[in-house]
């Protein structure tokens, strides 16, 4: 079936190193979007990726749609405390589902 | 403007019995979607409501059953429960029923079965 992988599970990094999580998906997505998960909190949206190798910028953040619409990335410069949490993408297939991927988990040593 | 609501917060049931979830989307969204997120499974979808219509259905079994009512709110039921079926349900909702619209979600019910 359509799946949407994400890598890595888990990270630690030391607070003011740099992090980035990879999305892969077996078909071609619409869209994508990323969602944050503070510990204990719901997801939120971040952001959404329309068009092919497309690049957005917020703040420390960095998000990149892939050129062929089957992967992307969030890149997250010198990270912080407040950085924490579990990252997921999801991506809108053909059939106008959005899948989860199982989320990057996050943590800040200070 | 209210967010998500989802009730209750917490629940404790045993094997075989049966529980309904509740969400209340924000004031003026139709579309009401339901995920399953487990330690290490991410979230997975159950299904989406919009004006009252299942829309879209995940891989889950029939004893997983939703409904959504004239003002959008929704319900939830899981039936004859299991104890994989302890979880955190989370319930989101969008304005309309376009695909790429982003998901307002609730704080969801952590459900335990025993």
């Amino acid at each position: 079936g359509q799946q949407v992988m994400q890598i890595p599970q888990y990270q630690h990094v030391q607070e003011g190193e740099d992090f980035t999580t990879y999305c892969n998906s077996s078909t071609t997505l619409s869209n994508i979007q990323w969602y944050k998960q503070r510990p204990g909190g719901h997801p939120v949206f971040l952001i959404q990726l329309v068009k092919s190798g497309e690049v957005k910028k917020q703040k420390r953040l960095t998000f990149q749609f892939g050129e062929a619409k089957k992967n992307s990335s969030l890149h997250i410069t010198a990270t912080q405390t407040t950085d924490v949490g579990t990252y997921f993408c999801a991506g809108i297939v053909n059939t106008g589902k959005l899948i989860f991927g199982q989320g990057t988990t996050l943590q800040v040593k200070p | 403007k209210a967010g998500v609501t989802q009730t209750p917060r917490y629940l404790i049931k045993t094997r075989g019995q049966q529980v309904t979830l509740s969400c209340s989307p924000i004031s003026g969204h139709r579309s009401v979607s339901w995920y399953q997120q487990t330690p290490g499974q991410g979230l997975q979808f159950l299904f989406e409501y919009f004006s009252e219509t299942q829309r879209n259905k995940g891989n889950f079994p029939g004893r997983f059953s939703g409904r959504q009512f004239s003002n959008s709110r929704s319900e939830m039921n899981v039936s004859t429960l299991e104890l994989g079926d302890s979880a955190l349900y989370l319930c989101a909702s969008k304005r309309g029923d376009a695909t790429n619209e982003k998901l307002f979600f609730g704080s969801g019910t952590q459900l335990s079965v025993l």
